[in-house]
C-alpha cells in the first residue's frame, strides 16, 4: 500500500527564511504527487502536484517541489517565506492514473515569525 | 465559478444518532470523494463517486455510505453515531476521473459527537 511520511507536525521559520517541508512516499510504482495548503477553517487548495515529465515543479504563492525518484521524496521548498504562507501543509500520493483516491501525510503545521 | 459548498457547515450530534452531510460540486464536475479529518488519523479517504456509482471505498465501516445523484450532488450518511467519528469531514470534486485532474475541496462540515 502507498504511504506518505511527514517527519514532524510543525515547523517554524522566520519571516524571508527559506521554507522547507520534507516528504518522502513509499510506491511500487512512481505515483502522482501533490502538495496542499488548509488555512484555519478552510478546506484543502492545490500547491502543486507532479504526475509525469519535469521533476522540478512550480506552484502557486512561490512554492515549488523536487521529484526525486532515487530519494522517494517530493520535498516542497520556497525562498523566502511570509507571514501568509502559515498554514497547514499536507503531502499526498494517488496511484498512477488517477488522483481520486489520495493518501495523504499527517500534515505539518507551519508558523512564520516576524 | 462557484467553488464546491458543503452544508451544513457545523453539526452537533449524539451518540446513537445518525446523520447526513451534502456536497454540491463544481458545475461540470463529475467525480466527487470524501475524506475524514481527525487529528489523530488525519485525513483518511472514505469514498469516491463517479456518474452516481461508486468507485472506490476507503477502510471504514459500513455505518458510512454515500451516494451520488445524476446532478453529481453527492450525500454522505453516518448512521449509529460514535464519539469518535467527531471530525471535519471534507468534500472534492474533479471534472473527469482516472487522470490528474486536480480535486477541488470545500470547506468542509465539522461534525461534534457528544
Amino acid at each position: 500500500a502507498q504511504s506518505v511520511t511527514q517527519l514532524g507536525s510543525h515547523v517554524s521559520v522566520s519571516e524571508g527564511a527559506l521554507v522547507l517541508l520534507r516528504c518522502n512516499y513509499s510506491s511500487s510504482v512512481p505515483p502522482y504527487l501533490f502538495w496542499y495548503v488548509q488555512y484555519p477553517n478552510q478546506g484543502l487548495q492545490l500547491l502543486l502536484k507532479y504526475t509525469t515529465g519535469a521533476t522540478l515543479v512550480k506552484g502557486i504563492n512561490g512554492f515549488e517541489a523536487e521529484f526525486k525518484k532515487s530519494e522517494t521524496s517530493f520535498h516542497l521548498t520556497k525562498p523566502s517565506a511570509h507571514m501568509s504562507d502559515a498554514a497547514e501543509y499536507f503531502c499526498a500520493v494517488s496511484p498512477q492514473g488517477g488522483s481520486e483516491k489520495l493518501v495523504f501525510g499527517k500534515g505539518m503545521k507551519l508558523t512564520v515569525n516576524p | 465559478k462557484a467553488g464546491v459548498t458543503q452544508t451544513p457547515r457545523y453539526l452537533i450530534k449524539t451518540r446513537g444518532q445518525q446523520v447526513t452531510l451534502s456536497c454540491s460540486p463544481i458545475s461540470g464536475h463529475r467525480s466527487v470523494s470524501w475524506y475524514q479529518q481527525t487529528p489523530g488519523q488525519g485525513l483518511q479517504f472514505l469514498f469516491e463517486y463517479f456518474s452516481e456509482t461508486q468507485r472506490n471505498k476507503g477502510n471504514f465501516p459500513g455505518r458510512f455510505s454515500g451516494r451520488q445523484f445524476s446532478n453529481s450532488r453527492s450525500e454522505m450518511n453516518v448512521s449509529t453515531l460514535e464519539l469518535g467519528d467527531s471530525a471535519l469531514y471534507l468534500c472534492a470534486s474533479s471534472f473527469f476521473r482516472g487522470g490528474t485532474d486536480e480535486q477541488f475541496f470545500g470547506p468542509g462540515t465539522r461534525l461534534t459527537v457528544l
